[in-house]
């Protein structure tokens, strides 16, 4: 139980377009899922909180008109990076939680390298 | 400003020996805490959670919580080379539904 998915896993695009990341909670409902950024050899780094049905919660430093964050549903959350620039280029994951719980379960992450 | 602090390593290990990975947090208002394993490359997997003070057992791994000194331990028993990876602590904080990562340790088990 408690698996998260994400697709793609991998994306390589050119600068200056945008890039759509899906995250599902395919076996519990998730009122709340977050999304982090990793950069090679670095730690976690948290981006945005989402709770589904209301706008998401950005870290301070994480430009929102940049990364829209959608969580339509119990299921789904999605992250657009706009205008994707070579410095966009990480790791991104995702985590979810079950309603109730405070456990966080990781969806495999999204590799994007924009050139 | 609430933290987590782990020794980064790499910590190496013979393997069949015992590992041990020791996190300390700053928040005491805390109430959940989870150990997390991640392999280069790859997303964390949840190992652990414990919520009480005391010892939690799952397999080879043993969680130790004393909340009156604000530290959380990982033990792993008969270490093997598949444990090698990076161990991450993450705490909850007191009010949010966040959790807060350390930087986590390397861990190395020697064949």
């Amino acid at each position: 139980g408690a698996v998260v998915s994400q697709h793609p896993s991998w994306v390589i695009c050119k600068s200056g377009t945008s890039v759509k990341i899906e995250c599902r909670s395919l076996d519990f409902q998730a009122t709340t899922m977050f999304w982090y950024r990793q950069f090679p050899k670095q730690s976690l780094m948290l981006m945005a909180t989402s709770n589904e049905g209301s706008k998401a919660t950005y870290e301070q430093g994480v430009e929102k008109d940049k990364f829209l964050i959608n969580h339509a549903s119990l299921t789904l959350s999605t992250l657009t990076v706009t205008s994707a620039h070579p410095e966009d280029s990480s790791f991104y994951i995702c985590s979810a939680s079950q309603i109730g719980t405070d456990t966080q379960y990781f969806g495999p992450g999204t590799r994007l390298t924009v050139l | 400003q609430k933290e987590v602090e782990q020794n980064s390593g790499p910590l190496s290990v013979p393997e069949g020996a015992i590992a041990s990975l020791n996190c300390t947090y700053s928040d005491r208002g805390s109430q959940s805490f989870f150990w997390y394993r991640q392999y280069s490359g790859k997303s964390p997997e949840l190992i652990m959670f414990i919520y009480s003070n005391g010892d939690k057992e799952d397999g080879r791994f043993t969680a130790q919580l004393n909340k009156a000194s604000q530290y959380v331990s990982l033990l792993i028993r008969d270490s093997q080379p598949s444990d090698s990876a990076t161990y991450l602590c993450a705490v909850t904080g007191s009010g949010d539904d966040k959790i807060i990562f350390g930087k986590g340790t390397r861990l190395h088990i020697l064949p």
